[in-house]
C-alpha cells in the first residue's frame, strides 16, 4: 500500500497557484518525500524532492511541515499544460517506489 | 540530464509473440531499473527490479518467466514479454536511478510502451 494520502482531484484556474496537498504520516526519519506527474499516456515526470527544508526548482515548489507528516507540492503559475495525474512518494534509496492513485489536477481557461 | 529512453513506444501483436521493450539511460549510469505496469485508469504497478549483473527482483505475483528481464549493462534493461496473451496488453513503464547522485535520487522515467495483443 502506498504511504501517502492525496485528494482524488482538484481544479485549478489557469494563471493561479496550485497547491496539492500529501498526507504521509508514518514517513521514516530517512524518508524522502518525492513528486511526479503523469500525462495522459506519458512516463510519469519527475518534479522536485526534499527530505526536511522546503525545496524550490524551475518547475515547483515543495513545502514539508515541521513534523514532516504532511507535505504541499506548489505550482506558482498553473497552465493547461500542467493538467496531469500528480503522484507525492515517500522512500529512500533502499525502497521501491509504490504509487498511490494520486491527484488528477485540471487546469481551467 | 536523467533522461531515460524507452523504444518501442508502442507495439501491436499478435498473440503467442514474444516482445522486447529495451530501456536506456542515456546520460547516466544505472544500477537498478524498474519495471512498472499500469492498466487503464489504474496506477503504476511494480512488476520487477532490475540490477545490472543479476538476477531481477519480482514482485509478488509477476511470473518471471513471463516476464524476462536483462541487464547486461549500466545503461541497458530489457523485459522481454513471452508468448503474449491479450491480457498482457498494458502500458510498460521503466525507470532508473542514477548511481553516485545521494541518497535521495529520484527515479528518472521512460515514457512508457503500449503493448496490444490481438
Amino acid at each position: 500500500d502506498a504511504k501517502t494520502t492525496q485528494p482524488p482531484s482538484m481544479d485549478c484556474a489557469e494563471g493561479r497557484a496550485a497547491n496539492l496537498p500529501c498526507n504521509h504520516s508514518t514517513i521514516s526519519g530517512n524518508e524522502y518525500v518525492y513528486w511526479y506527474r503523469q500525462i495522459h499516456s506519458q512516463g510519469p515526470q519527475y518534479i522536485i524532492h526534499g527530505l526536511k527544508n522546503n525545496e524550490t526548482n524551475e518547475m515547483a515548489s515543495l513545502i514539508i511541515t515541521e513534523d514532516r507528516k504532511s507535505s504541499t507540492l506548489i505550482l506558482p503559475h498553473a497552465t493547461l499544460r500542467d493538467t496531469a495525474v500528480y503522484y507525492c512518494i515517500v522512500g529512500n534509496y533502499g525502497q521501491n517506489f509504490v504509487f498511490g492513485p494520486g491527484t488528477r489536477l485540471s487546469v481551467l481557461p | 540530464g536523467a533522461v531515460v529512453s524507452q523504444h518501442p513506444s508502442w507495439v501491436i501483436c499478435k498473440s503467442g509473440t514474444s516482445v522486447k521493450i529495451e530501456c536506456r539511460s542515456l546520460d547516466f549510469q544505472a544500477t537498478t531499473m524498474f519495471w512498472y505496469r499500469q492498466f487503464p485508469k489504474q496506477s503504476l504497478m511494480l512488476m520487477a527490479t532490475s540490477n545490472e549483473g543479476s538476477k531481477a527482483t519480482y514482485e509478488q505475483g509477476v511470473e518471471k518467466d513471463k516476464f524476462l528481464i536483462n541487464h547486461a549493462s549500466l545503461t541497458l534493461s530489457t523485459l522481454t514479454v513471452t508468448s503474449a496473451h491479450p491480457e498482457d496488453s498494458s502500458f510498460y513503464i521503466c525507470s532508473a536511478r542514477g548511481n553516485d547522485r545521494g541518497p535521495g535520487q529520484p527515479q528518472h522515467f521512460g515514457d512508457g510502451t503500449r503493448l496490444s495483443i490481438l
